[in-house]
């Protein structure tokens, strides 16, 4: 069974300070990690994924993740925090159902930019 | 469409009342999920569709909810004598059977 942690249901960052989400996972097999970003009222986009190869893998809106097997971690980084970050984070496992991409999600983190 | 499209985005039920939610997949994609979310809360697995096939639907919190694809397309989630508790954005996916899920924008159902 996969299983997800994020450490912190709120983070509070200056704008122009540096981001990070943690995220913390179990599986039984390798695992596919994903980042995926809620804005209020809308569904899911995904920010970025690890599937294999290189383990820093970067995505949309300068976020990037690395994934750390001895950790077993995927923690969100972006440099320099920008007003329109401010949303709700999600991590989640892939555990393949069927060959599928079928997610399970931590609880997520809302990030707050103060001005 | 281009999107995963979902309807209705917001629905208001009394307790007791039957609701159905729709989702229309993008075109070819051969995966569909259905996703939980309370407020709050991460989502959470109801169940899955290959095609038309229901290959999972342990997520499904009660014999009440019911998930169908009957085409292999369009899917519809089913919801009989609505309590608070299914209070929730209800979400659908779906992918190629591989790679990036596709997320709607949800279903948002409130129950009086």
């Amino acid at each position: 069974a996969q299983s997800v942690t994020q450490l912190g249901s709120h983070v509070s960052v200056s704008e122009g300070a540096l981001v990070l989400l943690r995220c913390n996972y179990s599986s039984s097999v390798p695992p596919y990690l994903f980042w995926y970003v809620q804005y209020p009222n809308q569904g899911l986009q995904l920010l970025l994924k690890y599937t294999t190869g290189a383990t820093l893998v970067k995505g949309i809106n300068g976020f990037e993740a690395e994934f750390k097997k001895s950790e077993t971690s995927f923690h969100l980084t972006k440099p320099s925090a920008h007003m329109s970050d401010a949303a709700e984070y999600f991590c989640a496992v892939s555990d393949r159902k069927g060959g599928a991409d079928g997610l399970t999600f931590g609880k997520g983190t809302h990030l707050i930019i103060q001005p | 469409g281009a999107g995963v499209s979902q309807s209705p985005r917001y629905k208001v039920a009394k307790r007791g009342q039957d609701v159905a939610l729709r989702c229309d997949p993008i075109s070819g994609h051969v995966s569909l999920f259905w996703y939980q979310q309370a407020l709050g809360q991460g989502p959470e697995f109801l169940t899955y569709f290959q095609n038309e096939a229901q290959l999972d639907k342990s997520g499904l919190p009660s014999d009440r909810f019911f998930a169908e694809r009957p085409e292999g397309s369009v899917s519809t989630l089913k919801i009989q004598r609505t309590q608070q508790e299914d209070s929730a954005v209800y979400l659908c996916a779906s992918n190629l059977g591989t790679g990036e899920l596709f997320f709607g924008e949800g279903s948002r159902l409130t129950v009086l």
